[in-house]
C-alpha cells in the first residue's frame, strides 16, 4: 500500500500522559499536513512541512503540541500532559510541493484521554 | 477570517433522489474548491474540483461549479446510491497553502 499510513490507529490514554504519533507520507510527496478533527466537525489545520521545514502552524496548536519532520519524510505528532479536550482524531495528509489543495490523507489516529 | 459554511445533516434520501449539498465560503480572492468525501471506516478523499470561476468539476457523478458571485460550490448528484452514504466535506485552499474544510454533512441513503 503506497498511501499515507498512521500510527497507531487508536490510543487510549490518561489526563497527563504524553503521546506521539506517526505519519508516513505518500514517498514522492514534499508537502506533509496534520489536522485534528473531533466529532461533528470538519478538520481543522494544525501544521504543515514542506520537505523538513515547519511552514506555518496553527493558533490551535498550543504549547503542548510539537511536530517534527527530521528528515524530510515521515511526521511526529507529540502532545504533552495530555487533557480531555486534546480527545480526537489527528489526521495526517500529504501532497505535492505544487500545494495545489489536492491532499491525500491517512485514516488518522484516533486519541481518547480519559 | 478565511471560513466555509455547509448545510448541516443529516441528509436522509431515498435511492435514486436528487442531491443537494449547499456550501459558501468567504470572499478573499481566487481560492480554489473541493469536495472531499469520507466513507465509514475510511481517510479523507478527493471527490471533486474547481480551480476558477464558472468551472465544473465533476466524478463518479457528482457535480459542482465554481459560482464566484454567490461564493458558493454546491454539490449535486441527479441520482444517489446506498454506496454514496458518507460525509463530505466543503474544503477551500487559498494562497496560504492550507486547506480550510466546512464541518460536514453527513449523506444517509436508503433503497
Amino acid at each position: 500500500d503506497t498511501g499515507v499510513s498512521q500510527d497507531p490507529r487508536h490510543k487510549i490514554t490518561k489526563r497527563g500522559q504524553n503521546v506521539t504519533f506517526r505519519c508516513d507520507p505518500i514517498s514522492e510527496h514534499n508537502r506533509l499536513y496534520w489536522y485534528r478533527q473531533t466529532l461533528g466537525q470538519g478538520p481543522e489545520f494544525l501544521t504543515y512541512f514542506q520537505n523538513e521545514a515547519q511552514l506555518e502552524k496553527s493558533r490551535l496548536l498550543s504549547d503542548r503540541f510539537s511536530a517534527e519532520r527530521p528528515k524530510g519524510s515521515f511526521s511526529t505528532l507529540e502532545i504533552q500532559r495530555t487533557e480531555q479536550g486534546d480527545s480526537a482524531m489527528y489526521l495526517c495528509a500529504s501532497s505535492l510541493e505544487s500545494g495545489t489543495g489536492e491532499l491525500f490523507f491517512g485514516e488518522g489516529s484516533r486519541l481518547t484521554v480519559l | 477570517g478565511d471560513s466555509v459554511t455547509q448545510m448541516e445533516g443529516p441528509v436522509t434520501l431515498s435511492e435514486e433522489a436528487f442531491l443537494t449539498i449547499n456550501c459558501t465560503y468567504t470572499a478573499t480572492g481566487y481560492p480554489s474548491l473541493f469536495w472531499y468525501v469520507q466513507y465509514p471506516g475510511e481517510g479523507l478523499q478527493l471527490l471533486l474540483k474547481a480551480t476558477k470561476a464558472d468551472d465544473k468539476g465533476s466524478n463518479k457523478g457528482f457535480e459542482a461549479t465554481y459560482r464566484k458571485e454567490t461564493t458558493s460550490f454546491h454539490l449535486e448528484k441527479g441520482s444517489v446510491q446506498v454506496s454514496d452514504s458518507a460525509v463530505y466535506f466543503c474544503g477551500v485552499h487559498y494562497n496560504t497553502d492550507k486547506l480550510i474544510f466546512g464541518t460536514g454533512t453527513r449523506l444517509q441513503v436508503f433503497p
